[in-house]
Formats: C-alpha cells, sequence, structure tokens
C-alpha cells in the first residue's frame, strides 16, 4: 500500500481472519526485502525476508511472496491476532548497498 | 538484554540547541546506521557506519555528524538544531549486507 495524504493505509481485520498486506518497490536492482512489525513507540522489528531468487518463503504464521516482473512484494499473515495489530513495513535493498530503503507503510488493525 | 540501544529515549529542546544522541549494539555487528522517522512515519536512511567507517552518508545537512568511536558506538550529533529535525531518530545493526538490521527502540526529538 502507498500512503495518501497524512494517512497510513489502513488495514482492518477480525481476529481470526487472514491478512495480506502488500508493497510495492521501484528498483529492479533489489536483491533482498524484509518486513518488519513497528508497534507503538518502538522500533521496527524483523518478521521475515526474501531474496529475489525466491518467490515464496514461509515462518510462523508469516508467508512474505516476491513477483519480480511486476515489483511486488505482500506479506500473508495466517490466523491475524490482537497482538498483531502495528504498522508493517517491506525494505529493500541491492548487493553493494548496505542501507535499506522502506516502503511507506501500512497499518493493520485487529478487531478482537 | 537489550540488543541495541539509544539514548536519551525523548529529548525536548530550543531551536538554536546543540544536542546528541548515543547508541550502542551488543550484537556484535560490523555496520551501524542511523535512520529518520517523520511524522508521516515514513523511514529514510541518514548515515551508515562499517567498522568505524563511514560507507553512507545520505544527503543529510552538515549539521548532522555521527561519530564512531568503535565498531558498537554509533552516535549522533546535531548543531544548531531546527523545527524541521523533530522527528523519531533511529539506530539500527547488522552483521553484514543482506541480513536483516536490528533496531532500537528510536529517540523521540522535538524542538520547540
Amino acid at each position: 500500500g502507498e500512503s495518501v495524504g497524512l494517512h497510513l493505509p489502513t488495514l482492518s481485520v477480525q481476529e481470526g481472519d487472514n491478512s495480506i498486506i502488500n508493497c510495492a518497490y521501484s528498483n529492479s536492482a533489489s536483491d533482498y526485502f524484509i518486513w518488519y512489525k513497528q508497534e507503538s513507540g518502538k522500533g521496527p522489528q524483523f518478521i521475515i525476508d526474501i531474496r529475489s531468487n525466491m518467490d515464496k518463503r514461509q515462518g510462523q504464521r508469516v508467508t512474505v511472496l516476491l513477483n519480480k516482473t511486476v515489483k511486488h512484494l505482500s506479506l500473508q499473515i495466517a490466523a491475524t491476532q490482537p497482538g498483531d495489530s502495528a504498522v508493517y513495513f517491506c525494505a529493500e535493498t541491492y548487493t553493494g548497498r548496505r542501507a535499506l530503503t522502506f516502503g511507506s507503510g501500512t497499518r493493520l488493525q485487529v478487531q478482537p | 538484554d537489550t540488543a541495541v540501544s539509544q539514548t536519551p529515549k525523548y529529548l525536548v529542546t530550543q531551536m538554536g540547541n546543540d544536542k546528541s544522541i548515543k547508541c550502542e549494539q551488543n550484537l556484535g555487528h560490523d555496520t551501524m546506521y542511523w535512520y529518520k522517522q517523520d511524522s508521516k512515519k515514513f523511514l529514510k536512511i541518514m548515515f551508515s557506519y562499517n567498522n568505524k567507517e563511514l560507507i553512507i552518508n545520505e544527503t543529510v545537512p552538515n549539521r548532522f555528524s555521527p561519530k564512531s568511536p568503535d565498531k558498537a558506538h554509533l552516535n549522533l550529533h546535531i548543531n544548531s538544531l531546527e523545527l524541521g529535525d523533530s522527528a523519531v531518530y533511529f539506530c539500527a545493526s547488522s552483521q553484514k549486507q543482506g541480513q536483516p538490521q536490528h533496531f532500537g527502540d528510536g529517540t523521540r526529538l522535538s524542538i520547540l
């Protein structure tokens, strides 16, 4: 998702549902991608990463999908829980560059 | 055990003052970073150091001067603070390029 105006795009889901958060990137040279979760008052926390030689990677309750053709990344969270409520960022980088370029973030709200 | 720790957590000061933020990581990582997060939650790289050497300086004003006394510490000194410097500043570290960065919990800088 992309920011509109002053507000982060927000995804609101019911507890127990699956969530899908999307991210578009622009640099075709990017070869390493990370999803971060940021809770209020905290720093970004690593969730899962994927390299460009893969198109899918699974973790515990999370799956990242990478479509290099359309430069799109998604994070799927299974059985979303209230503790998953946070702002989620995708980040990208490429070989030789040590810094990350962050996407604009998506706020996930989980309704009990 | 805090992996990446920043001090202070909050910093409120007057325009024109000089202030410093400190960062320490106990992960044994070679690379450290400073990021700035604005009011729209957008995260942007400012500096990156690898083994005490500056490797990235992303068009940050000269008023910002990072200093790395050893590879476990990266401090940020800011001269002549301006209203636009109000933001949350995050320190991060990583072992090497292509591996996840670990973030501190941020320093919220407010300029009066």
